[in-house]
């Protein structure tokens, strides 16, 4: 089965600063993509940023980007220049291509301190 | 942009009662997804559509049930709410033709069974 693994509930960061949130995940086939999804205090969740396993290099938007590690499977997202506004929940997710089942992880819960 | 509601931000139902819950989506998609929330839990599947009159089971169906008579829309039935169900559900969509697995999500549905 497919298991998606946030081992960190909650983290702070100071405005500004740097930080990195983690995620591992479990499966034996070799075509996925991986997700981190950031939902805010009482709004929508949306896509920060998305990798496919068959692309070496690390996917980056803006400030965001992830350190993809294929054969740890290891999927973490770094966060430069902390905004107020990315205080929220962030789930890292997992699929396979050509299947519906996109797992979660637990989520993290991410404060930005002024 | 992607647009998906639900029609109804926060709901305080009684046990044994029947509970819809609706979702729309305005960008065709082919694919709809019913996950439950939960603290420490993530997001779990409990159904998903991916054609008109279609549904598939996901990890959690016990207790519920799902309609999609139209592409757009896409139920979620409680037959008899039980106060296990409380939680926070959210609703999203996908489309088979993107090619990027992205899934849109509704604001979500704070559920209450007392």
């Amino acid at each position: 089965a497919q298991t998606v693994t946030q081992s960190q509930p909650e983290m702070s960061v100071q405005e500004a600063e740097t930080v990195t949130l983690s995620c591992t995940y479990d499966t034996s086939e070799n075509n996925y993509y991986l997700f981190w999804y950031k939902q805010p205090p009482s709004r929508q969740m949306i896509l920060v940023i998305r990798q496919e396993a068959y692309k070496q290099q690390n996917a980056t938007e803006n400030r965001f980007s992830v350190n993809f590690q294929k054969a740890a499977k290891s999927f973490s997202l770094k966060i430069s220049d902390s905004q107020l506004g990315d205080t929220a929940m962030y789930f890292c997710a997992f699929t396979h291509v050509n299947n519906n089942d996109m797992r979660f992880g637990a989520g993290t819960r991410l404060t930005v301190k002024p | 942009d992607v647009k998906v509601t639900q029609s109804s931000r926060y709901l305080v139902k009684r046990t044994g009662e029947k509970v819809f819950l609706e979702c729309v989506q305005d960008m065709d998609h082919e694919n709809m997804f019913w996950y439950r929330q939960d603290p420490g839990l993530g997001l779990r599947l409990i159904y998903f559509s991916y054609d008109v009159k279609m549904k598939e089971k996901g990890d959690i169906p016990e207790g519920y049930s799902v309609s999609r008579e139209k592409k757009e829309r896409f139920s979620l039935i409680l037959e008899s709410a039980s106060t296990n169900q409380t939680s926070m559900y959210l609703c999203a969509s996908s489309s088979f033709g993107q090619g990027d697995y992205e899934q849109y999500f509704g604001p979500g549905t704070r559920l209450t069974v007392t």
